[in-house]
């Protein structure tokens, strides 16, 4: 079985500070991995994905993700933050037919 | 190019009424088909998915049900609303090692 544990369900930076959005997965195979970001009343958006390639990961808008196998981690990163960064991301696994989700982060940008 | 429609964009519907919600996927063939719910503080939830016609897998026993009467056809139901049925419902296809999501829709049952 897989899952999904992102870690703080609330993340506030100042514009122009590190964001860092944790994501830790479990999975009896090697996972797929992927980062999504979501707008208010709107579906999701793919901001990068892990499938077994490079483990450091580009993704749009300044995005990276890195993949380390033996802290079971993908955690999601920007140098410095944007006010239009300030969305809820989701962290997800799949192998196979289903794609499960963690529960989400709400990032808040100060100005 | 792959699209996915899903309607309505949002909905209110009393206790007890029946529900209905379409998701079509446009572009592609067999795909690998979901339902999500998303509740407050709980993330997304994974309700149904489903490889192919008729074969849906049920992941949280709950009020909903779904069906998949066509390839690239997905439909989401309920006899009854409850007021816990309320939340933001997303259809998604995979493929090509991702998900494409449609764009959401808004249940509030009253």
């Amino acid at each position: 079985a897989q899952s999904v544990t992102q870690l703080g369900s609330h993340v506030s930076v100042s514009e122009g500070a590190l964001v860092l959005l944790r994501c830790n997965y479990s999975s009896s195979v090697p996972p797929y991995l992927f980062w999504y970001v979501q707008y208010p009343n709107q579906g999701l958006q793919l901001l990068l994905k892990y499938t077994s390639a490079a483990t450091l990961v580009k993704g749009i808008n300044g995005f990276e993700a890195e993949f380390k196998k033996s802290e079971t981690s993908f955690h999601l990163t920007k140098p410095s933050a944007h006010m239009s960064d300030a969305a809820e991301y989701f962290c997800a696994v799949s192998r196979g037919d289903d794609m499960r989700f963690g529960a989400g982060t709400r990032l808040t940008v100060k100005p | 190019s792959q699209t996915i429609h899903q309607w309505p964009a949002t909905l209110v519907q009393p206790v007890g009424s029946p529900l209905s919600l379409e998701c079509t996927v446009e572009g592609t063939s067999n795909p690998n088909l979901y339902w999500y719910r998303q509740a407050a503080g709980r993330g997304l939830q994974l309700l149904f998915y489903s490889v192919g016609i008729g074969q849906i897998s049920s992941e949280v026993p709950q009020n909903l049900s779904a069906s998949r009467p066509q390839d690239r056809q997905f439909i989401l139901s309920s006899k009854k609303l409850l007021l816990s049925d309320s939340g933001f419902y997303l259809c998604a296809w995979s493929g090509t090692g991702q998900a494409f999501f449609g764009q959401g829709t808004r249940l509030t049952v009253v």
